[in-house]
């Protein structure tokens, strides 16, 4: 079984400050893919890193992806109101597969106070 | 990108009774799609994956006659929790892997949940 474990579960921030998010597994996977999800609705699809060491930006967000495969980051630099939310990472069940089926980590909860 | 709808949002209804939740892909076809459920300020569990034309295929621990999954088209899945009890309240997403061309991976589109409340 491939499971993704995530931390940490719970960040609480200030406005302007920096984190870190991390995805780790004991599993190679042919992609992660990170959503954000906000009270009430379905997850949004972030991004999807596929390329051991790739590094994606979308605005102040900074997705990783290891070397080996096995682990992912979001880092997010000056955190916003607005970036509240649950960050979910995710992965492809199967190495190589195109079925579509994903398994998750478990999730952080991400505060972030004006 | 690919857009996923769920019907109802909302649902309240009484113990005993059943009731269904309409997944459809608006602008394309998926062969299959995931069904979850989440509970408050956890992650996504998956519940089972609707095949158009055969049969789902649930996940370890979910009562395939509680929770009934029909893939009608290459649209819609539709999931029917019966006998509906206060426990099987909870919010319930569902979600279409869909393939741009030139990639060689799936993206998963999320429909935007229904909250089933049980009383």
């Amino acid at each position: 079984t491939q499971l993704l474990e995530q931390s940490p579960q719970f960040l609480s921030i200030q406005e302007g400050e920096n984190l870190t998010v991390y995805c780790n597994s004991s599993s190679v996977f042919s992609s992660l893919q990170w959503y954000r999800q906000e009270p009430g609705e379905g997850p949004v699809l972030l991004v999807t890193v596929v390329t051991g060491g790739e590094v994606k930006k979308l605005k102040r967000l900074t997705f990783q992806f290891g070397d080996a495969r096995k682990d992912s980051s979001l880092h997010i630099t000056a955190a916003q109101t607005g970036d509240t939310g649950l960050y979910l990472c995710a992965g492809p069940v199967g190495l190589g597969t195109s079925y579509g089926k994903l398994t998750f980590g478990q999730g952080t909860i991400l505060t972030v106070h004006p | 990108g690919a857009v996923v709808s769920q019907h109802p949002s909302w649902v309240i209804c009484k113990s005993g009774t059943s009731v269904k939740i309409e997944c459809r892909s608006l602008d394309f076809q998926a062969t299959t799609m995931f069904w979850y459920r989440q509970f408050p300020k956890q992650s996504l569990m998956l519940m089972a994956t609707s095949n158009e034309g055969s049969k789902a295929t649930y996940e370890q621990g979910v009562e395939k006659d509680k929770f009934l999954i029909n893939h009608a088209s290459l649209t819609l899945s539709t999931l029917t929790v019966t006998s509906a009890h206060p426990e099987d309240s909870s919010f319930y997403i569902c979600s279409a892997p869909t393939r741009s061309s030139g990639r060689a991976y799936n993206e998963q589109f999320f429909g935007p949940g229904t909250r089933l409340t049980v009383l």
